[in-house]
């Protein structure tokens, strides 16, 4: 099984639906993340989270919501999803314990907003 | 706020070469370098973490080294193979979680 799972890894949806993207991690890690990536923009950050009563906003979270439900689980929500949220989402995490610590990322959930 | 540039933008080479790409980032303030491989509507795979404090790592055929004071890297492939054709990404960590790059998006020919 994956360290990182995201659910679900492909969605099509209809402009002004809400949706729930959600990530489960197995690594123990404290910090989780999620990003979108759009062609010729690259990965952007959109939300994180260093504990589960620590939330915190990225460079892009107009639009997006998220839940840390658990340690082990980071959700990101489109409350009324549009066209321009069609990319592709990674979850990520890392371990909150050291300074120089490796990231590690789900498969990503590619969302379509028709 | 940091910035993260790749070049070249594509890179296509003939198989066995050795070839580089560069990593530049604005600012030298970074807890570590990461570098990772995707392939084409896949995830990112991390291939090799550099902390702050070291010059470079290496992993089989690939070598990552670290200029903080510059601000660059760059990941040394040698004897390019096929299944090395993959868009690289290099991310630095420091205040804020990880800032990426474009990437390159390498293609080895047989």
């Amino acid at each position: 099984d994956a360290d990182v799972t995201q659910t679900p890894r492909n969605r099509i949806t209809k402009t002004g639906k809400r949706i729930m993207l959600e990530c489960s991690q197995t690594k123990g890690h404290d910090r989780m993340y999620w990003y979108r990536q759009d062609p010729g923009l690259g990965l952007r950050l959109i939300y994180y989270s260093f504990d589960v009563k620590d939330i915190n906003k990225g460079e892009i979270s107009d639009g997006y919501s998220v839940s840390r439900q658990a340690q082990a689980k980071f959700s990101l929500s489109l409350e009324s999803a549009i066209p321009n949220q069609t990319a592709l989402y990674f979850c990520a995490t890392s371990d909150g314990t050291g300074i120089s610590t490796e990231a590690f990322f789900g498969q990503g959930t590619r969302l379509t907003v028709v | 706020k940091q910035e993260v540039t790749q070049i070249p933008a594509a890179l296509s080479v003939p198989e066995g070469e050795n070839l580089v790409l560069n990593c530049s980032f604005t600012d030298s303030a970074i807890y570590n370098l990461q570098w990772f491989r995707q392939d084409p509507g896949k995830g990112l795979t991390s291939l090799l973490l550099i902390q702050s404090s070291q010059r470079e790592q290496t992993s089989g055929r690939l070598n990552a080294s670290l200029d903080k004071s510059s601000g660059r890297s760059t990941l040394y492939i040698a004897a390019s193979q096929p299944g090395d054709s993959a868009t690289y990404l290099c991310a630095v960590s420091g205040n804020t979680p990880l800032v990426f790059g474009k990437g390159t998006r390498l293609s080895v020919i047989a």
